[in-house]
């Protein structure tokens, strides 16, 4: 599976737009970028994954690059609780999908009042 | 729907016990994996199973990790005998297929004195 850099750390006000890079730069044509987040105590949570065009839902919007090798999660108007560590992955489709989620150390965002 | 179950949130033994961490899945979902979050090595994943079968337990440590499933609704992950080493978070999640979105639980927080 591709490997993926994000920055360590990230602030953000509260209610401006967070953008949480991430650098896939051997990512493979049949391979998926996903997007999970951990809130402190709490289990890891989806959040959006798109194969080359982008993709947005309620929660977040995903800009991958034409040459898909570096991808950049927004979510629209940050809030407190949306203080979390942000995880990108790599995840590739069809039989070479294991199942396996591999996480980096992802990229914790704070969100400030 | 009620998300992935785990019991108990909190467990606290001494060195030298036995563990028995449990999971509901998603009803309806076939694959279940169980993960260890650790401040050293993050998460990662120890065991899946698909319709109750183990299909990959490469990322269980060592011989005093066993996981199994009885039938699609409950899962263990049991230790014995337990060491301080093993104190880490333990996450179950399960997904509707081995490609798709996993669904994590609230994990079992693990101390072993």
């Amino acid at each position: 599976d591709a490997k993926t850099t994000q920055p360590p750390s990230m602030d953000c006000a509260e209610g401006r737009a967070a953008n949480l890079p991430c650098n896939h730069s051997t990512i493979s044509g049949n391979e998926y970028v996903y997007w999970y987040r951990q809130i402190h105590s709490q289990g890891p949570q989806y959040i959006i994954h798109g194969l080359k065009n982008n993709e947005t839902n309620e929660m977040a919007s995903l800009i991958i690059t034409e040459d898909r090798k570096s991808s950049t999660l927004i979510l629209p108007h940050a809030t407190l609780r949306d203080t979390a560590v942000y995880y990108c992955i790599v995840r590739p489709r069809g039989s070479s999908n294991t199942g396996k989620l591999i996480f980096g150390q992802g990229t914790t965002l704070q969100v400030k009042p | 729907d009620a998300g992935v179950i785990q019991s108990p949130r909190h467990e606290v033994t001494e060195m030298g016990q036995e563990v028995t961490l449990r999971c509901k899945p998603i009803s309806g979902h076939d694959y279940l994996f169980w993960y260890r979050q650790t401040m050293m090595r993050g998460l990662e994943l120890l065991i899946y199973f698909n319709n109750n079968v183990p299909i990959d337990d490469s990322g269980m440590p060592e011989d005093r990790f066993s996981a199994k499933m009885p039938n699609a609704s409950f899962s263990t992950l049991k230790i014995q005998p337990s060491e301080p080493r093993d104190s880490a978070v333990y996450f179950c999640a399960s997904s509707l297929g081995r490609q798709e979105t996993q669904y994590f639980g609230p994990g079992t927080r693990l101390l072993v004195l």
